[in-house]
Order: C-alpha cells, then structure tokens, then sequence
C-alpha cells in the first residue's frame, strides 16, 4: 500500500528558510500535497504540484519534486512565527483519496 | 457560511455506544470524503462519495463504521458499539468533482470523538 514519510520535528528561527521533506512509494500518484494544521483548526491545502512537474513556486512557497526519488520537499522563505504549524505531506493516486504522512511540526523561534 | 461544517465539534460517548457524526459540504460540491486522524498522525482515508453512491469504501476499518449520503449533500459517518480505539478526530472534506478542474479538497474543522 501507499506510505508517506516525513520526519517529525522541524526547529528554525525567523527569517530562514524552512525546508521539510516528505518520500512516498506510490509512483502512480497524479498530484502531490502540502498541507498546514494549526491548532484546533482543520487542514488548510498550501499547494500542490502535478507529478509531471518537478517544481513550482507560489510567493514564498517553493515545492521540488524528484520522482525518481520519489522525494517531494516544501521550502517556505524568510519563515515567520506564524508559519508554525504541522505540515502534511499527501499523495494522490488513480483513486480519488488521499494518503498523508504522520507529519513534520515545525516550530519558528523569534 | 461557505466552508465544509461539521458537527458536533466534540462527541463524548461511553463504549458500546452508537454515534452519528454529520458533515455539511460545500455547496455543488459533488465529491464528499471521510478521514480518521488519530493523535500524533496524519488523516487516514475512511470512505470517499461521488453524489449519492460510495464510490470507495476500502478504508472503513471494520462492519461497525457506516457512511451514508442520501440525497448527495449531507453525510452522516455512523459507528456501531464504539471502541476506546475509536476515539480520534473524523475529518470530512469535499471537492468539486474528484480531480477535474482543481484536486483540491477542502476540509472541515473536524469532529474529536472520546470513547470512554
């Protein structure tokens, strides 16, 4: 079955770069996902790349996808205190769910 | 307001008890989804509808989950005879249509069940 993976905990202090990464197996996934979940608040969708691209970029958002790696990573430029949150990795195949990582709670230190 | 709702946002029950859990999806939007996310993981898919039908049911864990969507709006998640290892947060998202125009699925806040 599909598996995604990301490491769990991210640190960074304001106005770096964050950059969390996120390998899945599925090779027949048509989308890929970054979504953000802050605290008692539902899951909100930041981006996603189709997987015939290899980057995309929205404002201080960059996503690069290696599909022969099968690795997909988020970069987020000059991260802010509210850019702590959990970030989730998510694959999509031929069916029409979606398969999530445990994860990577990055916390930004002022 | 024009977001997915669901309710209620917190269910206490005692094991063995049966529960409903609701979603109200976006309006138009035919394609309506159930997750799982336990504590310390992410969401696990459970049950995907395309209008009225249950298009994918292979992530419902066990004969004591139930969805249904009679009219191809609102949903209802059922559980039968709770279990302590029941208790999680069930997300319901909706899309527009599954992956055409857009792939993005909007969630909702989310119902945190306890089973006691």
């Amino acid at each position: 079955g599909e598996d995604v993976e990301q490491s769990l905990f991210l640190s960074v202090r304001e106005g770096d770069s964050s950059v969390i990464n996120c390998t899945y197996t599925d090779s027949s996934s048509t989308y890929l996902y970054w979504y953000k979940q802050e605290p008692g608040a539902g899951l909100q969708l930041l981006t996603y790349i189709f997987s015939n691209m290899d980057m995309k970029q929205d404002q201080r958002l960059t996503v690069l996808l290696n599909k022969k790696d099968k690795h997909l990573s988020l970069r987020i430029a000059d991260t802010q205190t509210g850019d702590s949150a959990i970030y989730f990795c998510a694959e999509g195949g031929g069916a029409n769910n979606l398969f999530f990582g445990t994860g990577t709670r990055l916390t930004v230190i002022p | 307001g024009a977001g997915v709702s669901q309710t209620p946002s917190n269910k206490v029950t005692e094991k063995g008890k049966y529960v409903e859990l609701r979603c109200d999806p976006i309006s138009g939007h035919t394609a309506l989804y159930w997750y799982r996310q336990s504590l310390g993981q992410g969401p696990e898919f459970l049950i995907y509808f395309q209008g009225t039908g249950a298009a994918d049911d292979s992530g419902l864990p066990n004969d004591r989950f139930f969805a249904v969507r009679p009219e191809g709006s609102v949903s209802t998640l059922k559980i039968q005879r709770t279990e302590r290892g029941d208790s999680a947060v069930y997300l319901c998202a909706s899309s527009v249509s599954p992956r055409d125009p857009s792939p993005e699925q909007f969630f909702g806040p989310g119902t945190r069940l306890t089973v006691l």
